[in-house]
This record gives C-alpha cells, sequence and structure tokens, in this order.
C-alpha cells in the first residue's frame, strides 16, 4: 500500500537555525510530491512541489526540498528559520497511476520556532 | 478571487445523529475531493469528485458516509448514525481539470464533534 512517513512529528529550533524535515514514501510508479504547510489557525497551504525536472524544487519563503529517487526521499529544508515559520508540516504524495491523483500524506511535523 | 469555502466551520452533534457538510470548490474547478483529519494525523482520503461523478471512493470508510456533487460544483458529505470516532476536521480541496499537474487547494475545514 502507498503510504509517507515524516520522521520528526516535533521539533524546536532557535531564529536563525537550519532545517531539515524528512519525508519518505512507499509506491510504486512515478509519482508527484508535494509539501503542504499548516500554520496556527489557517488551512493547508501548498509550500512547494515536484512532478518532474530539476529534482531541486524551491518554493515560498525560501523553503527548498529535494527529490531523491532512489531513496524514496523528499526533504524538505530551509537555511535560515524564523519565528513566522511555527507550523505544522505535511509531505504528500500522488501517482499518475491513480487517476484520482489523491494525496497520501504523512502524519505530518510541528515545527516550533523560537525567537 | 475566492478559495475553497466550506460550512459548517463547526459542527456539535450527538451520537446517532445525521450530519451534513458542505463543500464549496473554486470556480472552474471540476475536481473535488473530501479528506478526513484526524487529531496528530495527516488528512486521509475519503472520495473524489470529476464533475458530477464519484469516480473514486475508495476511502469512505462504511456506508453511514455518502457524499453528492449534483450540479458539479458545490458537495455535501452526508454522515448517518454518527458515532464518536467519526470526530474529526472534514477537509474539502478542489483542483483544474488538469489535475495531472495542478494542486490541490483545501478548505479552512469542518470540524466535526460526536458527543
Amino acid at each position: 500500500a502507498q503510504s509517507v512517513s515524516q520522521h520528526n512529528h516535533h521539533v524546536i529550533l532557535s531564529e536563525a537555525a537550519s532545517l531539515e524535515l524528512g519525508c519518505n514514501y512507499s509506491y510504486g510508479g512515478t509519482v508527484n510530491l508535494f509539501w503542504y504547510v499548516q500554520y496556527p489557525g489557517q488551512h493547508l497551504q501548498l509550500l512547494l512541489k515536484y512532478f518532474s525536472g530539476d529534482p531541486l524544487v524551491k518554493g515560498i519563503k525560501g523553503f527548498e526540498a529535494e527529490f531523491i529517487k532512489s531513496k524514496f526521499s523528499f526533504n524538505l529544508r530551509k537555511p535560515s528559520v524564523q519565528w513566522s515559520d511555527t507550523a505544522e508540516y505535511f509531505c504528500a504524495v500522488n501517482s499518475w497511476m491513480d487517476s484520482s491523483y489523491k494525496l497520501i500524506f504523512g502524519s505530518g511535523t510541528r515545527l516550533l520556532v523560537r525567537p | 478571487g475566492a478559495g475553497v469555502s466550506q460550512t459548517p466551520s463547526n459542527k456539535v452533534t450527538e451520537k446517532g445523529k445525521y450530519v451534513e457538510l458542505r463543500c464549496d470548490p473554486i470556480s472552474g474547478h471540476t475536481a473535488l475531493y473530501w479528506y478526513r483529519q484526524s487529531l496528530g494525523q495527516g488528512p486521509e482520503f475519503l472520495i473524489y469528485f470529476q464533475g458530477t461523478g464519484a469516480a473514486d471512493d475508495s476511502g469512505l470508510p462504511n456506508d453511514r458516509f455518502f457524499a453528492v456533487r449534483p450540479e458539479g460544483s458545490v458537495s455535501t458529505l452526508k454522515i448517518q448514525r454518527t458515532e464518536r470516532g467519526d470526530s474529526a476536521v472534514y477537509l474539502c480541496a478542489s483542483s483544474s481539470p488538469d489535475r495531472s499537474t495542478d494542486t490541490q487547494y483545501f478548505g479552512p475545514g469542518t470540524r466535526l464533534t460526536v458527543l
């Protein structure tokens, strides 16, 4: 069965620290990969996505993610976090093999950035 | 433009009652998805509509759950004989017809509490 694993459930960082959130997926075939973010009191919004091409994807607010096909990974990174990055982050995958393109989500990582 | 809207934002009901949750997708989006997010988990797929038809309902947990989209726009998720385990945030998302490359845009969700 398709699945997405996020290794860190809670992460606490100080401002200006570097961030890396892990995401591994189990899904046969070609996949599309996403990171969504949910800020406190807000709805899920797209941070970045990968469909094809350059495996290093840049998103909003200075975030980037690298697709490593051999490792089935799509880790999220940011060189220097800000207090406003405090949020919950979800990795998700869908596939061209599934005509509905439904998203399979990981369980999320809660990031707390201390000022 | 307007995003995905969901009503009500909160719904409290008693065990055994019937509830309806409404989703109004982004104008022009033919694909509509329902997900359910339980505490501490990522969203889980329930059902997908392409136009008026339910193209994939493989995520509905049992026959107490049903969804409609009669005119290809607004959708209603219906839950009969609610149980305490149905308590969760129900999310709706929509995307354009080219769902192979488009983003799913999420609404704010309906928080359902079954007492």
